[in-house]
């Protein structure tokens, strides 16, 4: 069975600071894909990227982050020169290649409540 | 504008009353799911479906009913709603096992008094 795991439940920062969450995840596919999304206030679920497990490059877009170690089955997420409008909750989420029975699920973490302080 | 259109956003109701969720896509997605999202629990799927008039169990199905009479449509039924179905809810779609084309709707946020 799958399993996501985000064992920071909350994190503090002031603003300028990095941060980095973390995500670790378990699967027996060999192929799978792994997503961070972002909820602000407002409730809606950003989409912020997504990785194939056949993809180890990490990637960078603006003042995020990503380093994915299949090593240590982690895809930790790093924010740059927080910013106060970086303050949400963060989900980590895993898909497994093969859809059984069609059921085509996201996995997800128990997120990370982010609060970037002035 | 490719989209999941959920409504409504919030509501508001008493425990036994019925009350339907609808959910809507315009990418001619074959996959839709709904999750139920819970503080420190994160998102569980509750029903899915890969198809019109088929659809299966989540992890969370229990109170729950669901149909897919069209492709576009996949509403989300509370028969008989109870206080522990108060959660924020969403809609997915999909286009299929390669991991791109997941997207959720803005979610509707139910309180069950």
């Amino acid at each position: 069975a799958q399993k996501v795991t985000q064992a920071q439940t909350e994190i503090s920062v002031v603003e300028k600071e990095d941060v980095t969450l973390d995500c670790v995840y378990e699967t027996r596919d060999t192929t799978y894909y792994l997503f961070w999304y972002k909820q602000p206030p407002s409730g809606e679920l950003v989409f912020l990227i997504r990785r194939n497990s056949f993809d180890e490059q990490n990637e960078i877009s603006g003042r995020y982050s990503w380093n994915f170690q299949k090593s240590t089955s982690s895809f930790n997420f790093t924010i740059t020169a927080s910013q106060v409008v970086d303050s949400a909750v963060y989900f980590c989420a895993l898909s497994e290649a093969e859809i059984t029975g069609g059921r085509n699920k996201l996995t997800f973490g128990t997120g990370t409540q982010l609060k970037v302080e002035l | 504008e490719a989209q999941v259109t959920q409504n409504p956003r919030y509501l508001i109701t008493v425990t036994g009353k019925k009350l339907t969720v609808t959910c809507s896509q315009n990418m001619n997605h074959e996959y839709m799911s709904w999750y139920r999202q819970d503080p420190g629990l994160g998102l569980r799927q509750i029903y899915y479906s890969m198809n019109v008039e088929v659809t299966d169990k989540g992890d969370v199905p229990e109170g729950y009913k669901v149909s897919r009479k069209e492709k576009r449509n996949f509403p989300l039924i509370l028969e008989s709603p109870s206080p522990n179905q108060t959660s924020l809810y969403f809609c997915a779609s999909s286009s299929g096992s390669d991991g791109y084309g997941y997207t959720f709707g803005s979610g509707t946020r139910l309180t069950v008094v």
